[in-house]
């Protein structure tokens, strides 16, 4: 099945203490997102990657690190959490590539929540 | 700043009603998104516009894209109870990277 999984789901942790958030593709897609969805304010993007060894900041990259070194994989850390961190976190994936083409929905994951104490 | 705007944010309509979910952008574009989210549940993609003018219908609900004027539309034909959930915007503004900018969300609650 097509799909795009999160580890782990749900996570309590303490502030400080670092933490990492996987995601996964099966579907060959070269574009992977993460996001946070906070009430009232949609979906914010914190960083996304095209490709393999190329990432860019979303909108809210601040307090988050990513990696992409392999074409399904694009973990989230937190390498020092704080309150204001807990959130509901979503990775996505889409087809699109470096090539420009025009991009093609995103497909989401079932998404992480998250809460810092 | 970059921003898409939904309106309504909430809206709650009886069933066989229509109505009109706006959604601005203030940034050039020309791609349009429109997803779907249940409580408790991930984004469901429903629509791609990709052009000025784009219309996509599916079932009791009809997209479509105004690049000019920088606004989305989707439109709610006799509205049933299974179309409740929160409709979300986003748009990939033409700035030269591959950002996405979702909107607020509009959460709609159909009353039988």
């Amino acid at each position: 099945e097509a799909q795009v999984t999160q580890n782990p789901r749900y996570l309590i942790t303490v502030t400080g203490k670092k933490l990492t958030v996987t995601c996964s593709q099966n579907m060959n897609h070269e574009y992977m997102s993460w996001y946070r969805q906070d009430p009232g304010l949609g979906l914010r993007q914190i960083y996304y990657s095209m490709n393999v060894e190329v990432t860019d900041k979303g909108d809210v990259p601040e307090g988050y690190k990513v990696s992409r070194k392999e074409k399904r994989n694009f973990p989230l850390i937190l390498e020092s959490p704080s309150p204001n961190q807990t959130s509901l976190y979503f990775c996505a994936s889409s087809p699109q590539g470096l090539a420009g083409d025009l991009q093609e929905t995103q497909y989401f994951g079932p998404g992480t929540r998250l809460l810092v104490l | 700043e970059l921003k898409v705007e939904q309106n309504p944010l909430f809206l709650s309509m009886q069933e066989g009603k229509n109505y009109t979910i706006y959604c601005n952008y203030s940034t050039t574009s020309d791609r349009l998104y429109w997803y779907r989210q249940d409580p408790g549940k991930s984004l469901e993609s429903l629509f791609v516009l990709l052009s000025n003018g784009a219309v996509k219908q599916e079932g009791r609900l009809m997209a479509s894209l105004d690049t000019k004027a920088r606004l989305s539309t989707l439109h709610i034909t006799a509205a049933v109870h299974d179309l409740s959930a929160t409709y979300f915007c986003a748009v990939d503004p033409n700035t030269g990277g591959f950002k996405t900018i979702f909107g607020a969300g509009t959460r709609l609650f159909v009353k039988a």
